[in-house]
């Protein structure tokens, strides 16, 4: 069984502070790790995917997760946050070889003070 | 490119009524799978179609069914609605060749049920 628990429901930082969201995994084979944006009234954006080659994966938008096994974890990051990164963020994980079936986190909403 | 396109974008339906959504995949996918996102929730995975069947399921009633075109478009159906299915569907087209990893959201429907 798979599952994703997103540490913290609500995440607030400062313009230009450093983002961190969390994300911890439970797989019983090894994953396939996602990171998801969505703005309000939208759909789901991929921000980045851990598939077995890097353990750090860079995304767009200058977010980068690093896959840590020992600690089951794959939290996200971004140097500087801009305003435009108000958002809601979710972590899932699939098995690898599955198609399409994505178990996701709650998702962590991020704010960004100017 | 057109991405995934979902129709309609809202709709409002009475109890004990019957919907059907629908889901155009990206153009070079042959996958199609739907999510239920509750207000506040991260997704959850519904069922996945690939050649015309359903080959995954999630923990959802028989009142969610579906089906797949040959041109590789979806519906997702829902009977006797119940208060509890307002929610915003996702429908997220994939590739089998692309070993789990390409899934691509489209905006959602968002179904209110009254």
């Amino acid at each position: 069984a798979q599952s994703v628990t997103q540490l913290g429901s609500h995440v607030s930082v400062s313009e230009g502070a450093l983002v961190l969201l969390r994300c911890n995994y439970s797989s019983s084979v090894p994953p396939y790790l996602f990171w998801y944006v969505q703005y309000p009234n939208q759909g789901l954006q991929l921000l980045l995917k851990y598939t077995s080659a890097a353990t750090l994966v860079k995304g767009i938008n200058d977010f980068e997760a690093e896959f840590k096994k020992s600690e089951t974890s794959f939290h996200l990051t971004k140097p500087s946050a801009h305003m435009s990164d108000a958002a809601e963020y979710f972590c899932a994980v699939s098995a690898r070889g599955s198609q399409g079936n994505l178990i996701f986190g709650k998702g962590t909403k991020l704010s960004v003070k100017p | 490119d057109a991405g995934v396109t979902q129709s309609p974008t809202h709709l409002i339906k009475t109890r004990g009524q019957q919907v059907t959504l629908r889901c155009s995949p990206k153009s070079g996918h042959d996958t199609v799978s739907w999510y239920q996102q509750a207000l506040g929730q991260g997704p959850q995975f519904i069922f996945q179609y690939y050649e015309e069947e359903e080959r995954q399921r999630g923990n959802f009633p028989d009142r969610f069914s579906g089906h797949q075109f040959p041109n590789y478009s979806s519906e997702l159906n829902v009977n006797a609605l119940l208060l509890g299915d307002s929610a915003l569907y996702l429908c997220a087209s994939g590739f089998t060749g692309g070993r789990g990893y390409g899934y691509t959201f489209g905006s959602g429907t968002r179904l209110t049920v009254v």
